[in-house]
């Protein structure tokens, strides 16, 4: 396993259009969890799975994000509509969490996203 | 939510000085867990700190938490080029249960040869 994966690396797209992201997270861990991180900041929380199941979204995140997990193993998330302001670095992480203890976040490369 | 305050935001330092990084809390924290970003790169996880009281060594880097669980810190000596990043603590969930992980603004680290 070469850890987690994210595609695209880079996507630049006009505002008003919709981008999809994925992630591949490690095969072994059963939690998967995006993030967003814009300069100067650390990664702020959007969502997280477990297996299949999306358990939290963030109270920030408006209806134009969307994330899945279908089968429980590969993620997309979709913003759609997008705008200036969601021109950011989102990462994906995934992590093995079992008897209520996380054994740390493996994060992927992020793909920057650049709304013109 | 959980909300950690780190300090020093920023932090320059000659190659070979010691370099230490704070995280406190208001609320009594389960657990928390510290990365490393470099520039233009990913966060990487360094350590996670559960008990009251826990120090924990990797090489030149030591982490400690406190007695109460409301604070942690990073402490490298010797620093080299190679430290140079953005070190995020980063406290779990509720009562044992980590739930998600909610990070700081970090400390930025620079390190001059």
């Amino acid at each position: 396993d070469t850890g987690v994966s994210q595609d695209p690396r880079h996507k630049i797209t006009k505002r008003g259009q919709n981008v999809t992201f994925r992630c591949d997270p490690i095969s072994e861990h059963n939690r998967l969890y995006w993030y967003r991180q814009t300069l100067g900041q650390g990664p702020e929380f959007l969502t997280y799975f477990q297996n299949e199941a999306q358990l939290e979204k963030s109270r920030l995140l408006s209806d134009r994000f969307s994330a899945e997990r279908p089968k429980g193993s590969f993620s997309t998330l979709e913003i759609q509509r997008t705008e200036q302001g969601d021109s950011a670095m989102y990462l994906c992480a995934s992590s093995l969490d079992r008897d209520r203890i996380n054994y740390g976040y493996t994060f992927g490369s992020g793909t920057r996203l650049t709304v013109v | 939510g959980q909300q950690v305050m780190q300090i020093p935001q920023y932090q320059h330092v000659q190659e070979g000085e010691d370099f230490t990084t704070y995280c406190n809390s208001s609320t009594t924290l389960s657990n928390i867990q510290w990365y490393k970003q470099r520039p233009g790169g990913h966060p990487v996880f360094l350590i996670q700190l559960v008990k009251s009281g826990e120090v924990k060594k990797q090489k030149r880097l030591t982490f400690q938490f406190g007695e109460a669980k409301k604070n942690s810190s990073l402490h490298i000596t010797a620093t080299q080029t190679t430290d140079v990043g953005t070190y995020f603590c980063a406290p779990g969930g509720y009562g044992g249960a980590t739930n998600k992980l909610i990070f700081g603004t970090g400390t930025l680290l620079a390190v001059q040869p």
